[in-house]
């Protein structure tokens, strides 16, 4: 069945950086996503990599996935104390883009 | 930015009652879906819609239902609330030609009673 699992916090110090890990079971994953949520708001897409990629960076962001693991990461360069959210990772199939599976989600704490 | 906006933001109803949460997207989004969040939690999948009909649906009960208009905008419909209902509820929509990308409203905070 699908899930996908991350650890539930993690804490850096400004400037340093950040790597999120996720792993997920389901090898028909099509998109995996990292998205951002700030206290009380909804879900911003933060990057996502098509299954038959292995990296993608997108300024500060880098994502790696490790299809034969079922593993991905986002490694955030330079942390700020405004990336201070909590991560989702998630996962979905070509056949229905829109039911994605996420994650618990990943409380990332950034000290100053 | 992205484009969807929700009504109300927040909303409080007693075990029993209905509820009616509305979604906006922007034009050219067609497909839209529901995502429950309970506290602590991933969001969870309720349904999708695609011009107007439903077309995917996880393990929620049919109390559950959803409407999809032409002008873009959506509802979720909740009958006979229950305490376990009380969670952000999210919109996401997807623009026709681009569906790996969804964008998401801030979502409608129910509490249940």
């Amino acid at each position: 069945g699908e899930d996908v699992e991350q650890s539930l916090f993690l804490s850096v110090r400004e400037g340093d950086s950040s790597v999120i890990n996720c792993t997920y079971t389901d090898s028909s994953s099509t998109y995996l996503y990292w998205y951002k949520q700030e206290p009380g708001a909804g879900l911003q897409l933060l990057t996502y990599i098509f299954s038959n990629m292995d990296m993608k960076q997108d300024q500060r962001l880098t994502v790696l996935l490790n299809k034969k693991d079922k593993h991905l990461s986002l490694r955030i360069a330079d942390t700020q104390t405004g990336d201070s959210a909590i991560y989702f990772c998630a996962e979905t199939y070509s056949e229905s883009y829109q039911k994605v599976t996420f994650g618990i989600g990943t409380k990332l704490q950034v000290i100053p | 930015e992205t484009g969807v906006t929700q009504s109300p933001t927040h909303l409080i109803k007693t075990r029993g009652q209905q509820v009616t949460l509305r979604c906006s997207s922007q034009s050219g989004h067609n497909t839209v879906s529901w995502y429950q969040q309970a506290l602590g939690q991933g969001p969870q999948f309720i349904f999708q819609y695609y011009r107007e009909e439903e077309n995917g649906r996880g393990n929620f009960p049919p109390r559950f239902s959803g409407l999809q208009f032409p002008n873009y905008s959506s509802e979720l419909n909740v009958n006979a609330l229950e305490l376990d209902d009380s969670a952000l509820y999210l919109c996401a929509s997807t623009k026709t030609g681009d569906e790996e990308k969804l964008f998401f409203g801030s979502g409608t905070q129910l509490s249940v009673l």
